[in-house]
């Protein structure tokens, strides 16, 4: 069972801003920097975003993150169709001496 | 370019063993540390286990201690997960995945995965 709290949906017409939260606790997002994935339906999931708030090469700035004591969060805006996915945080624990990932949140375009 | 090729899933019975395989190519495999990640049918993802380069050890998660055993092979540039004991709980797609550097904190490249269909 994942450790790491998400909404299990979120949605949004084009163009709009959509928000997912990820709560945890000291052991993970408290003491460790956040990832967030996507995972198009079909294929393998790939790095968004790292250390809370980078973008990898290629990734449009419309993502963006933020962390807070042991929460963080993913920023979508400006919306787009191609953004209909399953988005994840992850993070290391200490306590569990493991990386833990989300529960998982689907994106809608309306 | 980063290539991670999985192999070695299939059908195997509850209580059956299981060797994968993870082929790393496009970056120098000795340095960075490499996990295994899995995803079952239609559920979200579950960290399985890390090896971390240089004697930095092995990690794995509950659900599967004492049950697999990762290694890697530096000479080959390949990544293995030995399953043991396998349940029906295990079957999932596994994907091998690229650690940020030395470090377990996260990973930026993921293979294609490879099935494991635990049933009688």
């Amino acid at each position: 069972q994942s450790v790491l709290t998400q909404p299990p949906s979120a949605s949004g017409t084009p163009g709009q801003r959509v928000t997912i939260s990820c709560s945890g606790s000291n052991s993970n997002i408290g003491s460790n920097t956040v990832n967030w994935y996507h995972q198009l339906p079909g294929t393998a999931p790939k790095l968004l975003l790292y250390s809370n708030n980078q973008r990898p090469s290629g990734v449009p700035d419309r993502f963006s993150g933020s962390k807070s004591g042991t929460s963080a969060s993913l920023a979508i805006s400006g919306l787009q169709s191609e953004d209909e996915a399953d988005y994840y945080c992850a993070a290391w624990d200490d306590s569990l001496n493991g990386y833990v990932f989300g529960t998982g949140t689907k994106v809608t375009v309306l | 370019e980063v290539q991670l090729l999985e192999s070695g899933g299939g059908l195997v019975q509850p209580g059956g063993s299981l060797r994968l395989s993870c082929a790393a190519s496009g970056f120098t495999f000795s340095s960075y540390a490499m996990s295994w990640v899995r995803q079952a049918p239609g559920k979200g993802l579950e960290w399985v286990s890390g090896f971390s380069p240089g004697g930095g050890g092995t990690y794995y998660a509950d659900s599967v201690k004492g049950r697999f055993t990762i290694s890697r092979d530096n000479s080959k540039s390949t990544l293995y997960l030995q399953m043991n004991s396998l349940r029906a709980e295990d079957t999932a797609l596994y994907y091998c995945a690229k650690g940020f550097y030395r470090s377990l904190s996260g990973v930026d490249y993921w293979g294609q995965g490879t099935l494991v269909t635990v049933s009688s």
